[in-house]
C-alpha cells in the first residue's frame, strides 16, 4: 500500500506566477488535509478537505489561495500570484475517518521556493 | 485557541543516553496527542499515537504519556543512538470540528557518537 504521495517535490517560481501542489491520499483514505511550514516554525494547518467538499479551511489565508479534492484524482492547493513570503515546505496528510481515533499519515512534502 | 509549546527547543547529548522532550499544550479539550518525527528536507513519521483516554503508549525505545487535565506529555527515548537525530514534533487534535492538528515548534535532537 502506498503513502501518501505527493508533487512535484520540489518547485521553483518566480512571483506572479501560479503553484500548484499535488496530493495522493493513501489507498482507501477520502481525508486529506494541507499544512505549511515555513522556515523555522512549526507546521500550521491550512485546510480539511473530503471528496468534493471543503470541510475545514479555517487555516487557508483570505487571498490567492485554494484548495480541491475532486471526485477523481488527487487533490490540488493552487497559489495564484507566488509572492516570496509563500516560500515553504507544503505537507500534505490523509485520513481515512474524521473519527478521534484516527491518524493522519503524511506526505513527503513539497519544497515551494518563489524567486 | 489551542498552542502547543515544545521544551527545550533544541538538545545535545552523548549515545547511550536516556532522554525525555516535552510538550504542553494549552486547552485539556483534545481527542488525541501525536509524536511525530521529521528529518531534514523530509516528510513527517508518525511515532506514538495517545487518544484522551489513554495515559502512555509505548513502541520499542519510546515512551510517550499524557496527562490531560494538567494539559502535559512527555516522550522518553531510551538508550539513545546516533540515528534518533531528528526534530520531533508533538501535535494535538483538538476536540472540536475540523480534524486538524495543532503543531508544536519542535524539538531538533542530535545525538552524538
Amino acid at each position: 500500500n502506498a503513502g501518501v504521495m505527493q508533487n512535484p517535490r520540489h518547485l521553483v517560481r518566480r512571483r506572479g506566477q501560479e503553484a500548484r501542489l499535488r496530493c495522493s491520499p493513501m489507498k482507501g483514505h477520502s481525508h486529506v488535509y494541507w499544512y505549511r511550514q515555513l522556515p523555522e516554525e512549526g507546521l500550521k494547518f491550512m485546510v480539511y478537505l473530503q471528496k468534493e467538499n471543503i470541510i475545514d479551511e479555517s487555516g487557508m489565508p483570505k487571498e490567492r489561495f485554494s484548495a480541491e479534492f475532486p471526485k477523481e484524482g488527487p487533490s490540488i492547493l493552487r497559489i495564484q500570484q507566488v509572492v516570496r513570503g509563500d516560500s515553504a515546505a507544503y505537507f500534505c496528510a490523509s485520513s481515512t475517518t474524521r473519527g478521534g481515533a484516527d491518524t493522519q499519515y503524511f506526505g513527503p512534502g513539497t519544497r515551494l521556493t518563489v524567486l | 485557541k489551542q498552542e502547543v509549546t515544545q521544551i527545550p527547543a533544541a538538545l545535545s547529548v552523548p549515545e547511550g543516553e536516556n532522554l525525555v522532550l516535552n510538550c504542553s499544550f494549552t486547552d485539556s479539550a483534545i481527542y488525541n496527542l501525536q509524536w511525530f518525527r521529521q528529518d531534514p528536507g523530509k516528510g513527517l513519521t508518525s511515532l506514538l499515537l495517545i487518544q484522551s483516554s489513554q495515559r502512555e503508549q509505548t513502541s520499542g525505545r519510546l515512551n510517550a504519556s499524557l496527562d490531560k487535565s494538567s494539559g502535559r506529555s512527555t516522550l522518553y527515548i531510551a538508550a539513545s543512538q546516533p540515528g534518533d537525530s531528528a526534530t520531533y514534533l508533538c501535535a494535538v487534535r483538538p476536540a472540536e470540528y475540523g480534524n486538524k492538528l495543532v503543531f508544536g515548534a519542535g524539538t531538533i535532537l542530535r545525538v552524538k557518537s
